[in-house]
């Protein structure tokens, strides 16, 4: 059974360009999720995707967006880099909606 | 006041010996628990579960919840050196339509030697 798997791992870009992050899902699991975790601070909720449709968001801007495929992968988009989303990115999935999250290795996106 | 709250720490502990880590959550609503171990640098793995008040045990973890007080714990037995790494509480507000976890920042445990 493969674990959740993302892409890149580190990654460096410009204040306003724009990025895609990438993750396979746990097999098996519908629901995927993303988790923004700045140093020092526990992960904060990005968003949710269940079957393709967004079902969930927390506190962050438009330019923050994202995509769940049929084969449950997804992607993180962020348009208009700004410095304060320099961050490890995580991606989460879950067998179900409620069933315990099981996180991938991260993204390290540095802003400059 | 913080939805989710943890002591810092660092809690250090001598080897073999019992860590208790503790986190209050805000939101009476809350339905289901998690602790997350997070070595530095690594990404966040789950420990344990918990959805009814009393305690859950698995091997050397123990996770306590208590609803009534919104208190919720994770006793660590026969602490060892690998057990160092920053443990992050976590709490489902929804309870339902989004698996939506309220982390807290941790708790920094250092195991000595």
């Amino acid at each position: 059974e493969t674990g959740v798997t993302q892409s890149p791992t580190h990654l460096i870009k410009t204040r306003g360009q724009q990025v895609t992050l990438r993750c396979s899902s746990q097999s098996g699991h519908n629901t995927v999720s993303w988790y923004q975790q700045a140093l020092g601070q526990g992960p904060q909720f990005i968003f949710q995707y269940y079957r393709e449709e967004e079902n969930g968001r927390g506190n962050f801007p438009p330019r923050f967006s994202g995509l769940q495929f049929p084969n449950y992968s997804s992607e993180l988009n962020v348009n208009a880099l700004e410095l304060d989303d320099s961050a490890l990115y995580l991606c989460a999935s879950s067998f179900e909606i409620n069933s315990p999250l099981h996180f991938g290795n991260g993204t390290r996106l540095t802003v400059t | 006041q913080k939805e989710v709250e943890q002591n810092s720490g660092p809690l250090s502990v001598p080897e073999g010996a019992i860590a208790s880590l503790n986190c209050t959550y805000s939101d009476r609503g809350s339905q289901s628990f998690f602790w997350y171990r997070q070595y530095s640098g690594k990404s966040p793995e789950l420990i344990m579960s918990i959805y009814s008040n009393g305690d859950k045990e698995d091997g050397r973890f123990t996770a306590q919840l208590n609803k009534a007080s919104q208190y919720v714990s994770l006793l660590i037995r026969d602490s060892q050196p690998s057990d160092s790494a920053t443990y992050l509480c976590a709490v489902n507000l929804a309870g339902g339509a989004t698996n939506k976890l309220i982390f807290g920042t941790g708790t920094l445990l250092a195991v000595q030697p």
